[in-house]
């Protein structure tokens, strides 16, 4: 069955501190990776999405992922954070699945930033 | 362009009541989906529509109900709330094949009591 796991529910980091959310992904064709981030009471919006070629993708916000086929992992990064950064990130896998197009999140990790 | 509106923002509800949350696009997507967000748990399609006119059950359809009347609108109506249906409600939307991303709405934040 198809899943999406992170596994780290919370993480504080102080600003300025280098980051890394991990996210792990069963899927049995070429996935479609995506991050997506949700400050408090606001929607999700998109950080950045792999579809294929160049492994290592750049997105908003200065974070990027890298994508493992071989551990199947889709790791967020960002090489100094922002206080701003604090928020709650989703990665998810897009598919074609029973017919119609999906996207299945994982749990989220909610990530605290220190002053 | 205002992408995925959703209305209301906010909505307290007694056990046994009726709502409908609403969505509109002025994106001219074909697909639009509902989800619920819950604590620990991500987000969970409800509902989704491929096109004007068809809907089809997600992972959690169980006492929800959609309607997709024309392009812009996909609507989720609960006939008989409960607790259990406290959540966050997102809608979405996509166009294209599974690479494009999607776009959410703000979200309904929905308590029932």
């Amino acid at each position: 069955a198809q899943s999406v796991t992170q596994p780290d529910i919370h993480i504080t980091v102080s600003e300025g501190a280098s980051l890394e959310l991990r996210c792990n992904y069963s899927y049995g064709a070429t996935p479609y990776l995506f991050w997506y981030v949700q400050s408090p009471g606001q929607g999700l919006q998109l950080l950045l999405k792999y579809f294929s070629g160049d492994t290592l993708v750049q997105g908003i916000k200065g974070f990027e992922a890298e994508f493992k086929r071989s551990q199947s992992s889709f790791n967020l990064r960002k090489p100094s954070v922002h206080w701003s950064d604090a928020a709650e990130y989703f990665c998810a896998v897009g598919m074609f699945s029973g017919g119609y197009n999906k996207l299945i999140f994982g749990a989220g990790t909610r990530l605290a930033v220190h002053p | 362009n205002a992408g995925v509106t959703q209305t209301p923002k906010f909505q307290v509800l007694k056990t046994g009541q009726s709502m409908t949350l609403q969505c509109a696009q002025d994106m001219n997507h074909n697909s639009m989906y509902w989800y619920r967000q819950d604590p620990g748990m991500g987000l969970r399609l409800i509902y989704y529509s491929a096109s004007e006119g068809t809907t089809d059950k997600g992972e959690v359809p169980n006492g929800y109900n959609v309607s997709r009347l024309n392009k812009r609108e996909f609507s989720l109506r609960l006939e008989s709330a409960a607790p259990s249906q406290t959540s966050v409600y997102f809608c979405a939307t996509k166009t294209g094949t599974a690479s494009y991303g999607y776009t959410f709405g703000s979200g309904t934040r929905l308590t029932v009591v």
